[in-house]
């Protein structure tokens, strides 16, 4: 049970944002919001997490709802490098935690 | 740099053979995973471990074992291998302190 609700699949064009949706509407008031990628052929890597507040890095964006039930994964200008599987998942980012994936979103972008 | 190592990229293993996938990381992290993924399921957990000889079944551990017997090295052990575990395994750890995780780049095992 990955406890969150992501589309199976998104396009967008290539140099436009792309926002990412994700429901987590049983988060307790603990759980983190983590995001990952995963490109073709590697092993997933972390992108960005946050607990309240939106968050910014070099790689994207991550906007939270303020009942946190909902969150936006924001890829500002999408490259043809940003085709990958995404994955929101939520953690209590400390201790020995069972970390569970689901099966993400399939980003396609057209060139 | 940090380092999840998987022993094998690719591996073709025979029905009922005992096979074992090696995961060693680098990074003094305390909990390790192995993951499943198969088109359509996303990654399933298989088994993880917080600690030197502990373990903690995930979400399908049917079928599987593992062994921690360091902390830097955690294996995951197939009895009798059957055609249904024909997958790509991923191996990943986090800290105590800091659950991004760190993944290996995979083993795609054949089972035939």
């Amino acid at each position: 049970d990955a406890k969150t609700t992501q589309p199976n699949s998104m396009e967008s064009n290539e140099e436009e944002p792309v926002h990412l949706p994700c429901n987590h509407s049983t988060i307790s008031g603990t759980d983190y919001i983590h995001w990952y990628r995963q490109l073709p052929s590697q092993g997933p890597e972390y992108v960005i997490h946050g607990l309240t507040s939106n968050v910014n890095n070099r790689m994207a964006s991550l906007a939270i709802a303020e009942d946190r039930k909902s969150s936006t994964l924001i890829l500002h200008r999408a490259t043809l490098r940003d085709a990958a599987v995404y994955y929101c998942i939520r953690d209590t980012n400390f201790g020995n935690e069972k970390l569970t994936f689901g099966t993400g979103t399939r980003l396609t972008i057209i060139p | 740099d940090v380092k999840v190592t998987q022993s094998s990229r690719y591996l073709v293993k025979r029905t009922g053979e005992k096979v074992f996938l090696e995961c060693v990381q680098d990074m003094d992290h305390e909990n390790m995973f192995w993951y499943r993924q198969d088109p359509g399921l996303g990654l399933r957990l298989i088994y993880f471990s917080y600690d030197v000889k502990m373990k903690e079944k995930g979400d399908i551990p049917e079928g599987y074992s593992v062994s921690r017997e360091k902390k830097e090295r955690f294996s995951l052990i197939l009895e009798s291998a059957s055609t249904n575990q024909t997958s790509m395994y991923l191996c990943a750890t986090t800290s105590y302190m800091n659950t991004e995780a760190f993944f290996g780049q995979g083993t795609r095992l054949t089972v035939v």
